[in-house]
């Protein structure tokens, strides 16, 4: 079946640098990809959708300068928090979804990463 | 904002009962339900994906039904095995897109 890979699982990283979040689909070819955050005891909240090649379209509320996606290629969506502080520490995971039509989600579902946990100290 | 609502948020059962647990979502722009068994430091899985009223799928000891007049959907485990033992999430898709908007969860626990 479809598989996304996801990396780094866990990084700690110091306030003020920046992060880069990677994922992969291994044996497709991921023309969406969906970022989500979820923070302690809450539901998986969507940050951000990016088509391969074009800009993201960010969910009200996210600052599309902290969090920068990049989806150059078909297999590859990359996520960057800037400048991190201590409040973007969360969990952010990705799904995606490919090339073949919706009929395929509507049975099969969307395949997700297996999340970064960030923390920033 | 779309609200979907999972209960409980958690339930601890023993080896061999069985349990259930709901998802609520908004009755109207109905496309599809997906449920998810997300176990620790893995993907989320999907498990079933529903879309018309009245659907009832099945795999293996695992359950669900929909209801799109009344928005809801039951996620039924039989004999419940410390395998199953995971976090269960529903979520969302309205026909306005491609975008899931996901419950909080019910953690389950089982104990041998």
């Amino acid at each position: 079946g479809a598989v996304v890979s996801q990396h780094p699982s866990r990084v700690i990283c110091k306030s003020g640098t920046s992060v880069k979040i990677e994922c992969r689909s291994l044996d497709f070819q991921a023309t969406t990809m969906f970022w989500y955050r979820q923070f302690p005891k809450q539901s998986l909240m969507l940050m951000a959708t990016s088509n391969e090649g074009s800009k993201a379209t960010y969910e009200q509320g996210v600052e599309k300068d902290k969090f920068l996606i990049n989806h150059a290629s078909l297999t590859l969506s990359t996520l960057t928090v800037t400048s991190a502080h201590p409040e973007d520490s969360s969990f952010y995971i990705c799904s995606a979804r490919g090339l073949q039509g919706a009929e395929v989600y509507v049975r099969d579902g969307y395949t997700f990463g297996s999340g970064t946990r960030l923390t920033v100290v | 904002i779309l609200n979907v609502e999972q209960s409980p948020q958690s339930l601890h059962v023993q080896e061999g009962d069985s349990t259930n647990f709901t998802c609520s979502f908004p009755s109207s722009n109905f496309y599809a339900l997906h449920w998810y068994r997300w176990e620790t430091a893995k993907s989320p899985e999907a498990l079933f994906v529903m879309t018309l009223n009245g659907d009832e799928k099945k795999k293996g000891r695992i359950s669900a039904t929909l209801n799109t007049k009344e928005g809801y959907s039951y996620l039924y485990i039989k004999g419940s095995q410390p395998e199953d033992s995971a976090t269960y999430l529903c979520a969302f898709l309205n026909n306005a897109g491609n975008m899931l908007t996901f419950g909080g969860g019910t953690r389950l626990m089982v104990k041998p």
